[in-house]
């Protein structure tokens, strides 16, 4: 198995251009998590899928981000536009949980410096 | 509300010394899952142990092992003859046990240096 595919691995943008970070999670999971990690702020649940539905966005910070899971095997993650402070490290993770407890398993993680 | 607590942000030992990193939780919930994650220089975020709040018996895998105590909300991870490929950022986390899945709730990480 591949694991979680994140693309790209590192992105740098200038501010006010768009950005999409893109997500394949593991074959037959059913749980989609899309993590951002800062020194300041560790990592933070930005917002997540149960059966490619939206279950909480609670952790988006503004209107400028955005996420879509169109089928089981591919999420995005849209920010526009961006802004400086949205650098960080975003991370996508996929579990096939079902209510057992199960590891999440994390992509490689995408590197995001907007300039 | 749940919440992770790691006291220590950095750690630092001499290769071959014994370390043991905090973690200690909040959470209402009577039923839930902890978790650590290692994180290498390399960036990626390595599973390393689950553990369910109904077990509360110790666990060891090797040079790893892992003292949960309900009573103190603790979840303590201890590394035995430390190794210079230990060093990372080492997370603690915390699930809700529940019929549908739900997201990992992170402490701030331990970072710990091995120092050969």
């Amino acid at each position: 198995d591949a694991g979680v595919i994140q693309s790209p691995r590192h992105e740098v943008t200038e501010m006010g251009q768009e950005v999409t970070l893109r997500c394949k999670p593991i074959s037959g999971h059913n749980s989609l998590f899309w993590y951002r990690q800062t020194m300041m702020r560790g990592l933070e649940l930005l917002i997540y899928f149960n059966n490619n539905v939206p279950i909480d966005d609670s952790g988006m910070p503004e209107d400028r981000f955005s996420a879509k899971m169109p089928n089981a095997s591919f999420s995005t993650l849209k920010i526009q536009p961006s802004e400086p402070r949205d650098s960080a490290v975003y991370f996508c993770a996929s579990t096939d949980d079902r209510g057992r407890g199960t590891e999440a398993f994390f992509g490689q993680g995408t590197r995001l410096t907007v300039v | 509300a749940q919440k992770v607590t790691q006291a220590q942000t950095e750690i630092s030992v001499v290769e071959k010394e014994d370390v043991t990193l905090d973690c200690v939780y909040e959470t209402r919930d009577t039923t839930y899952y902890l978790f650590w994650y290692k994180q290498p220089p390399s960036g990626e975020l390595v599973f390393l142990i689950r553990r369910n709040s109904f077990d509360e018996q110790n666990e060891i895998s090797g040079r790893y092992s892992w003292n949960f105590q309900k009573s103190t909300s603790s979840f303590n991870f201890t590394i035995t003859a430390s190794q210079v490929v230990d060093s990372a950022v080492y997370f603690c986390a915390l699930s809700r046990r529940n019929s549908g899945n739900t997201p990992l709730v992170f402490g701030k990480g331990t970072r710990l240096s091995v120092i050969a």
